[in-house]
């Protein structure tokens, strides 16, 4: 069974930072490729990050670009987003989800349960 | 980026009714186009990907069609359990981007 565990969420001052982890298991984390999407109180889903199965590629929202790194440890299962520079819109559940692709396809099987960053003084 | 249109961004029906949600792209996205249905304090959940193909253990009275910039996600006859948010997502370009939803409530 496809496990994912996000964690490191918290309350946090305009400007500071925090990094989120996602623990996965269940499938061969350094085979898939892995994505953050987050969803701000009461609004609708916003994909922010996306790293290749090797890490070696990376992609970003505009909105989060050169604030936050996606990064991973295959040798622990391990999916991380680091957030620098945090602002008040960037308050949301964050969750870490594994993509399904195939040659014709590219959705979100599976989703972990979400972590809450609060930005505010 | 693409640009995802849901409407309507809330609809209120009754137990038995056949509901459709579309979605509209700004650009042609193929068939790269997922629904997902979110309850509160819950992670979504997939219920169609690639425009019409079920995901395994989604009840059949959910359903999608189209391709290029139109899209619906028909619901044959609500059950109490389906009163949620639902999304539309296309995947056929980065950055992915949803829809942003409709909330299905009960009449």
């Amino acid at each position: 069974e496809v496990q994912l565990l996000e964690s490191g969420g918290g309350l946090v001052q305009p400007g500071g930072s925090l990094r989120l982890s996602c623990a996965a298991s269940g499938f061969t984390f350094s085979s898939s490729a892995m994505s953050w999407v987050r969803q701000a109180p009461g609004k609708g889903l916003e994909w922010v990050s996306a790293i290749g199965g090797s890490g070696s590629s990376t992609y970003y929202a505009d909105s989060v670009k050169g604030r936050f790194t996606i990064s991973r440890d295959n040798s622990k299962n391990t999916l991380y987003l680091q957030m620098n520079s945090l602002r008040a819109e960037d308050t949301a559940v964050y969750y870490c989800a594994r993509p399904t692709v195939t040659t014709s396809a590219d959705y979100f099987h599976h989703w972990g349960q979400g972590t809450l960053v609060t930005v505010s003084s | 980026d693409i640009q995802m249109t849901q409407s309507p961004s809330s609809l209120s029906a009754s137990v038995g009714d056949r509901v459709t949600i579309t979605c509209r792209a700004s650009q042609s996205i193929s068939s790269y186009l997922n629904w997902y249905q979110q309850k509160p304090g819950k992670a979504p959940k997939l219920l169609i990907f690639a425009s019409s193909s079920l995901q395994s253990g989604v009840p059949s009275r959910f359903s999608g069609s189209g391709s290029g910039t139109d899209f619906t996600l028909t619901i044959s006859s609500l059950q109490p359990e389906d009163f949620a948010t639902y999304y539309c997502q296309q995947s056929y370009s980065t950055p992915s981007t949803f829809g942003q939803g409709t909330k299905l409530e009960i009449k």
